[in-house]
């Protein structure tokens, strides 16, 4: 089981980026597939959540720039971020938290 | 939204007993929080230690414990080890609302 993230990097506010979260040994259609971030030398944030049915839900802090979708076929979770903020600078997390299988983490950087 | 409170810090002594507990600032803590707990080291990603108020991963080591205890979700550390020295993290569901993190809990083992 593993779970490969990539797509990271600096970006300029206003800025877009796209996350991927690919999974192996597992079906991510078939899990709860949630995004967490840290940013620096701080504690983790809950961002979003895509479920097995595809309904996905977004911290308030995130909504309307933030979008969570996934590839049956690539069995890969992503995370679409739009209109960065300073304050999106942070590590980001891609899990299935009740199956303890987490991504490696991919710092998103968003600086002038 | 929601205030999920952890003690910033505690210390137990090799051995010991240790528990620490995640409020929320809505009232008391049920089983409909659904309470997780996790487990982060220094420049490490997170573990899932509980999920569920109770229920264990399976790397989860047997001295570990999930419960609710009085208003909160406690987490039971009985014997620990220098290995568990970590940051340990809840994270508690609303209805209608998205989940939300406590601070966190530095546990120091001396």
């Amino acid at each position: 089981v593993q779970v490969v993230q990539s797509g990271g990097g600096s970006v300029q506010p206003g800025g877009s980026l796209r996350l991927a979260c690919a999974a192996s040994g597992f079906t991510v259609s078939s899990k709860y597939m949630t995004w967490v971030r840290q940013a620096p030398g701080k504690g983790l944030e809950w961002i979003s959540v895509i479920h097995n049915d595809g309904s996905t839900y977004y911290a308030d802090s995130v909504k309307g720039r933030f979008t969570i979708s996934r590839d049956n076929s690539k069995n890969t979770v992503y995370l679409q971020l739009n209109r960065l903020g300073l304050d999106d600078t942070a590590v980001y997390y891609c899990a299935c938290l009740y199956c303890d299988n987490w991504g490696q983490g991919t710092l998103v950087t968003v600086s002038s | 939204q929601a205030v999920v409170t952890q003690e910033p810090s505690l210390t137990v002594s090799p051995g010991g007993t240790v528990t620490l507990t995640c409020g929320s600032s809505t009232g008391a803590v049920t089983s409909g929080h659904y309470p997780y707990w996790f487990q982060q080291k220094p420049g490490q990603v997170p573990r899932t230690l509980i999920f569920d108020i109770s229920n264990k991963p399976s790397w989860t080591p047997a001295r570990f414990s999930g419960s609710l205890l009085g208003d909160k979700a406690a987490l039971t550390l009985s014997g620990a080890r220098p290995d568990d020295e970590a940051e340990y993290y809840c994270l508690l569901s609303y209805s209608g609302a998205w989940p939300v993190f406590g601070g966190g809990t530095k546990l120091t083992v001396l």
